[in-house]
Order: structure tokens, then C-alpha cells, then sequence
């Protein structure tokens, strides 16, 4: 059983699109994660949230919106898709903001 | 800002023997957790290692091993018989109040048959 998954692995798509990643975990976490992984694999967070709400926006463009619509799901929604936006994204849960973060497979987004 | 920070962007080991990879560390909290991570080519992120900052004993993970030491604020961590499947990109990290992780740039290990 996948405990974190993402959908699609990869994604290419071209500038000025609107896409989406979805993210689900079956480990009964409260708290779920989008990280963004660069061309020179620094990892850095984007969003976190808690039982559907969010506590964590770390500087990131509107253009990115998540929705998560219950406590399993945290989705990627971004708009108007830049250059810059190519990148790994990856989805994480963990029981709490102490606890083992565990990651899904991560998503390849390249923006054309 | 509170930062986390790897020195080492290579390094390499002969199978069977061992390496230790460096991570220092900023923070202001006296109570916090500090985690190793390991993403293999398949990019999948892998929980090697964890550190509970009030523990005083070094945690151990079978062949992984981490030095922690508080007051120098540092968390380096030692691979012991090295093995082909251990080559990989290797991220220290620190969990910030908040809810989050803070990453360093990472460590590519390459492991020599």
C-alpha cells in the first residue's frame, strides 16, 4: 500500500497553462505538506497544512493555490505557469509537526 | 534567517568502509528535531535518521549512526559498511516551530565498488 501518492510523476506542460497535481495519504496524519525541490535539488516548503487548514504559506506566488478538501487530500492548483515554476514538487504527511515527515514520489513539472 | 547547512556537496567511499557527512545547524529553540534524509536517483525521499534534541544519546539506525552535538550545533551522520544501495543524495534537516522542515543543500554520496 502507497502511503503517500502523487498524480501525474511528470508533467509537461507550456507557459501560461493551468495545471494540477493531486496528493493523497492513507496514514491517518492530521498534517500534510507541499515541498518544491529546484534544478539544484535545494528542497524548500511551500505550504502546510492541519486538518484541512493552513498554517504554513511560505512566500509563494498566487499563481499557486492548494485546496485540500479533507484531511487525506492536499491538491497543487497553479495558474499562468512560468519558466520557473519547472521544478519537483513533492507531497508529504506526518502525525504532527514533530513527528517523521514521510514523502510521496514527487511530481516533474516542466514548463515549456 | 534559520538555516541549515551541508559543506560537503561530494563526497565518495569504497564499499565496506566508512563515511561521516557534516550538517551545522542555526536555532534559537533549546527543543527541537533533527532528521537525515537519503533520495536515491529514483527520487524518491527516505527517512534515514532521527535526533530528538533533548536526547542526549546519539540515535542508531543500523549501519547509520549520527554524532550530535548540541552545543556546537552540529549533526553529522556516519555510514558504516558501505553498500552500493546506499549511494545517494543525503539532506540533513532541521523541524522548525511551525510546522515544517528547513533542508540543507544536500551531500551527493557515491559509493565505489
Amino acid at each position: 500500500d502507497t502511503a503517500v501518492s502523487q498524480t501525474p510523476k511528470y508533467l509537461v506542460t507550456q507557459m501560461g497553462n493551468d495545471k494540477s497535481i493531486k496528493c493523497e495519504q492513507n496514514l491517518g496524519h492530521d498534517t500534510m505538506y507541499w515541498y518544491k525541490q529546484d534544478s539544484k535539488k535545494f528542497l524548500k516548503i511551500m505550504f502546510s497544512y492541519n486538518n484541512k487548514e493552513l498554517i504554513i504559506n511560505e512566500t509563494v506566488p498566487n499563481r499557486f493555490s492548494p485546496k485540500s478538501p479533507d484531511k487525506a487530500h492536499l491538491n497543487l492548483h497553479i495558474n499562468s505557469l512560468e519558466l520557473g515554476d519547472s521544478a519537483v514538487y513533492f507531497c508529504a504527511s506526518s502525525q504532527d509537526s514533530r513527528s517523521v515527515a514521510y514523502f510521496g514520489p514527487g511530481t516533474r513539472l516542466t514548463v515549456t | 534567517a534559520q538555516t541549515v547547512t551541508q559543506s560537503q556537496p561530494e563526497m565518495s567511499v569504497q564499499e565496506a568502509e566508512t563515511v561521516t557527512l557534516s550538517c551545522t545547524y542555526d536555532t534559537s529553540e533549546s527543543d527541537y528535531y533533527l532528521f537525515w534524509y537519503k533520495q536515491p536517483p529514483s527520487r524518491q525521499m527516505i527517512l534515514v535518521i532521527r535526533q530528538e534534541a533533548y536526547k542526549q544519546q546519539n540515535a542508531t539506525e543500523n549501519r547509520f549512526s549520527v554524532n550530535f552535538q548540541k552545543a556546537a550545533k552540529s549533526f553529522s551522520l556516519k555510514i558504516s559498511d558501505s553498500q552500493l544501495g546506499d549511494a545517494a543524495m543525503y539532506f540533513c534537516a532541521r523541524e522548525t516551530s511551525g510546522s515544517r522542515l528547513t533542508f540543507g543543500e544536500g551531500t551527493q554520496l557515491t559509493v565505489n565498488p
